[in-house]
């Protein structure tokens, strides 16, 4: 069935590191792929997100691109701070009903 | 431009209780979802509306889960009665309209501990 498999967690960084978080998906078609985060006390707010294959999602300077032919849409950003501290969660809508299916979230600890 | 709005933030009951979380999405959105988020997994979709109509509940627990949405706006979500492994944190979210691409936003959710 449907499902993504993200990196496990806690990551550690110090600022000014690069970061790679991997996702992998599971799916039927080629659904539209999502990067969620969610910073302390606060929702879920939409990161990034990428539509149809080879597509570069960015934000905030993160990255992800949409690789149909290994199933992943990795997160990416050369830099981090101590604000980026948060859980990212991969994501991707299933089927016709527009649902979310969610990873298990990565969290990611940046210290100065 | 408001977020959505959940409330209350924080709830604590002991098991066999009921309890009520309440959702007002963003003005002019006319989907709303109901997520369950369990400590260290992902949010999984409860239910889903289509302005008051239910579109997706195929994962709602409907033995002591229920959720309406009046008027297609506002939305509560009841457990009755509470179970342990209902202790999660619930989660609502709209997007303007029904197409498969659209942006889900989210509240900052209620946290519901169960005793």
């Amino acid at each position: 069935g449907d499902s993504v498999t993200q990196m496990e967690g806690p990551v550690t960084l110090s600022e000014e590191a690069f970061l790679t978080i991997n996702c992998t998906y599971t799916a039927t078609g080629y659904p539209s792929l999502f990067w969620y985060v969610q910073y302390p006390g606060e929702g879920l707010q939409l990161l990034l997100k990428a539509t149809k294959a080879d597509d570069k999602g960015s934000n905030k300077g993160f990255e992800a691109t949409y690789r149909k032919e290994t199933t992943s849409f990795h997160l990416e950003k050369g830099s981090v701070q101590v604000s980026d501290s948060a859980v990212y969660f991969c994501a991707f809508l299933s089927g016709g009903y527009n649902k979310l299916i969610f990873g298990a979230g990565t969290r990611l600890a940046v210290h100065p | 431009e408001a977020g959505v709005a959940q409330s209350p933030r924080y709830k604590i009951i002991e098991k066999r209780q009921s309890v009520a979380f309440w959702c007002n999405p963003i003005s002019g959105h006319a989907t709303l979802y109901w997520y369950q988020q369990i400590l260290g997994q992902g949010p999984k979709l409860l239910i889903q509306f289509q302005n008051n109509g239910v579109v997706d509940d195929s994962q709602l627990p409907k033995d002591r889960f229920s959720a309406e949405r009046l008027k297609g706006v506002d939305s509560t979500l009841k457990i009755q009665p509470a179970k342990l492994e209902d202790s999660a944190v619930y989660l609502c979210a709209s997007s303007p309209v029904w197409l498969a691409k659209n942006i889900q936003y989210f509240g900052a959710g209620t946290r519901l501990s169960v005793l």
